[in-house]
């Protein structure tokens, strides 16, 4: 099984500055089949990035991806008020597929 | 519009059972492997399991393999989860999602789980 590991747990931020988020795994992600979700209180998660750096359908231009093999980023330019959230990266290169734990994107 | 609307949660002791439905709609359902993803209260996603568009091939996790059965009905835009020997960690929200190449496009709302010891 692939563990995935999210750092840092909690990121304290204002509106207008940039975010990184890691995402480390413990063995290779094959294909770079890599994903990240967003879920806000009482929502259920919603997909911003496939296959490592590809926005899902109506995803801001301000959400990017990057990364391979072990080591991925999700990155987001210039956060907005709506961006405040919990980030989640997921593989689907080999079963089972597994989720890290999360990133708090919190307001500073 | 895709819907994914998931019913059939409650609360059961420890050892019962419980059928989870997805109801789909807004999309040909057909098409598409779908999946039961997870979130226990105040922690992170934990996908359960997943099946292909005619059902032939299903996946679990380990924790649900041998309790957990995982089925559709094409016909009725429908996805099922019967859960057998339900435990008191399995209590959770449960959502149903589209998987496209095992990545989770679309959610439902989910249905909350409750096991009691």
């Amino acid at each position: 099984e692939i563990v995935l590991t999210q750092s840092p747990g909690t990121l304290s931020l204002s509106p207008g500055e940039g975010a990184t988020l890691s995402c480390r795994a413990s063995q290779s992600v094959s294909g770079s089949h890599l994903a990240w979700y967003q879920q806000k209180p009482g929502q259920a998660p919603r997909l911003l990035i496939h296959d490592t750096s590809n926005r899902a359908t109506g995803i801001p231009d301000r959400f990017s991806g990057s990364g391979s093999r072990t080591d991925f980023t999700l990155s987001i330019n210039r956060l907005e008020p709506e961006d405040f959230a919990v980030y989640y990266c997921q593989q689907y290169g080999s079963l089972p597929r597994t989720f890290g734990q999360g990133t708090k994107v919190e307001i500073k | 519009e895709v819907q994914l609307v998931e019913s059939g949660g409650g609360l059961v002791q420890s050892g019962g059972s419980l059928r989870l439905s997805c109801a789909a709609s807004g999309f040909t359902f057909s098409t598409y492997w779908v999946a039961w993803v997870r979130q226990a209260p105040g922690k992170g996603l934990e996908w359960v399991a997943n099946i292909g568009q005619d059902g032939s091939e299903k996946y679990y996790v380990d924790s649900a393999k041998g309790r957990f059965t995982i089925s559709r009905d094409n016909a009725k835009s429908s996805l099922y989860l019967q859960m057998n020997s339900l435990r008191v960690e399995d209590t959770a929200l449960y959502y149903c999602a589209t998987d496209y190449r095992g990545a989770f496009h679309y959610w439902g709302q989910g249905t909350l789980v409750t096991v009691s010891s």
